[in-house]
């Protein structure tokens, strides 16, 4: 059965370094979404692909955070500089197209401690 | 922003037992959606329910959706230890657009 591959699965940094997250989602799925999920807390939306267009980055904090789907397959989504408040996991997830009714497939994510 | 809210925060039952969680929500919607995350992991869609429909069943998953009441609820039967989890909601955002996670109710079942 296809999955969502991320990595690194853990990241261990220290406040002020650079740190990079990568996602491939299932194949053939056009859109692909990196979620941001505290401790305790639900998954919040960081960033929608569709394709390789940003179609929604609202609670994206632009000053530090920047993610790209360059040929719209992977996905890579950076963090400079890492803050303490930073730390959390970060989920990818992709589904077929767009739209509320569309099932998303998640990764295994990503547990970011930022030091 | 949190479209739904969870209730209970958490749930503590016997193998099986049922397990009920409920979903609120403040704005109109077209989809929810019920997601479960095992600790540490990725989250897994259980069951999605149209603004259209009342009731909709998967297996051992009852979900029931009440658009006056703006509410869904997840019904879990004859629940195994294999259910600890977090529950999660997922509403619409404005436009319909964007999927909005509660903060979900955390399920332990006890063997």
């Amino acid at each position: 059965e296809a999955e969502v591959a991320q990595s690194p699965r853990y990241k261990i940094t220290e406040k002020s370094q650079a740190v990079a997250f990568w996602c491939d989602p299932i194949s053939g799925h056009a859109t692909l979404y990196w979620y941001r999920q505290i401790l305790g807390q639900g998954p919040e939306l960081l960033v929608q692909f569709q394709d390789e267009s940003v179609v929604d980055d609202s609670q994206l904090p632009k000053d530090r955070f920047s993610a790209e789907r360059l040929k719209g397959v992977d996905s890579t989504l950076k963090i400079q500089p890492a803050e303490l408040g930073d730390s959390a996991m970060y989920l990818c997830a992709s589904s077929r197209g767009q739209g509320t009714r569309r099932e998303q497939y998640f990764g295994p994510g990503t547990r970011l401690t930022v030091t | 922003s949190q479209q739904g809210e969870e209730d209970p925060q958490a749930l503590s039952i016997q193998e099986g037992e049922n397990a009920t969680m409920n979903c609120s929500y403040k704005t109109s919607i077209n989809n929810l959606q019920w997601y479960r995350q095992n600790s540490g992991r990725g989250l897994v869609h259980l069951i999605l329910i149209r603004s259209n429909e009342r009731e909709k069943h998967s297996g051992r998953l009852r979900v029931t959706l009440d658009t006056s009441k703006k509410s869904s609820s997840l019904l879990i039967t004859a629940s195994r230890a294999a259910d600890t989890a977090s529950y999660f909601c997922a509403t619409d955002g404005t436009g319909g657009f964007k999927t909005i996670f509660g903060a979900g109710t955390r399920l332990f079942v006890k063997a």
